[in-house]
């Protein structure tokens, strides 16, 4: 298993256009959740699933903002009419199902938005 | 809100010289505690996950300790090398999600 993947790595658009993340986690792993991170700042929380089923979303996800995790596999993250504050690194990451307490979570590359 | 700060922001240090990153964190009813490094533009990679039980976790010239009751830990780098330059982020984990401070970002010069 080569880890978490993200697509793509770079993705330049212009305001108002939508635009499509895909992350696929490691295979066995049941919880997927994404994160958002603006320069010199540490990711900050959007989403997570386990499984297929979508459990919290972040006040930060607005209404133009919708992720999904179809049969609990990869999982897509798109952005509506996006706005120049849009522009960050989008994170995914993914975890087995935690054992007690304890849950280590594995990073993918990330995708980098950059709104014109 | 849990809130995290790691200080300092910045580290510059010479060659085989110890680091020392510190990280503090306000809510002291967390799962675990995870050290990960960011090399620039990339994605992150989990260094130490320290549990809520423990006091502290190593791996190779990495040694994390955790005070969970004065909401602190601490990541020793020994002798440190060039490649070890990056931006070191600690996030804590309360429920499933985790909670990031900005980062220290350490060049070690050559």
């Amino acid at each position: 298993d080569t880890g978490v993947s993200q697509n793509p790595r770079h993705k330049i658009t212009k305001r108002g256009q939508n635009v499509t993340f895909r992350c696929d986690p490691i295979s066995e792993h049941n919880r997927l959740y994404w994160y958002r991170q603006t320069l010199g700042q540490g990711p900050e929380f959007l989403t997570y699933f386990q499984n297929e089923a979508q459990l919290e979303k972040s006040r930060l996800l607005s209404d133009r903002f919708s992720a999904e995790r179809p049969k609990g596999s990869f999982s897509t993250l798109e952005i509506q009419r996006t706005e120049q504050g849009d522009s960050a690194m989008y994170l995914c990451a993914s975890s087995k199902l935690p054992v007690g307490s304890y849950n280590e979570q594995f990073f993918g590359p990330g995708t980098r938005l950059t709104v014109l | 809100k849990q809130e995290v700060t790691q200080i300092p922001a910045a580290l510059s240090v010479p060659e085989g010289e110890n680091l020392v990153l510190n990280c503090s964190f306000t809510d002291s009813a967390i799962y675990n505690l995870q050290w990960f490094r960011q090399d620039p533009g990339k994605g992150l990679t989990s260094l130490l996950l320290i549990q809520s039980s423990q006091r502290e976790q190593t791996s190779g010239r990495l040694n994390a300790s955790l005070d969970k009751s004065s909401g602190r830990s601490t990541l020793y780098i020994a002798a440190s090398q060039p490649g070890d330059s990056a931006t070191y982020l600690c996030a804590v984990r309360r429920d499933y999600k985790l909670s990031f401070g900005a980062g220290t970002t350490v060049t070690v010069r050559a």
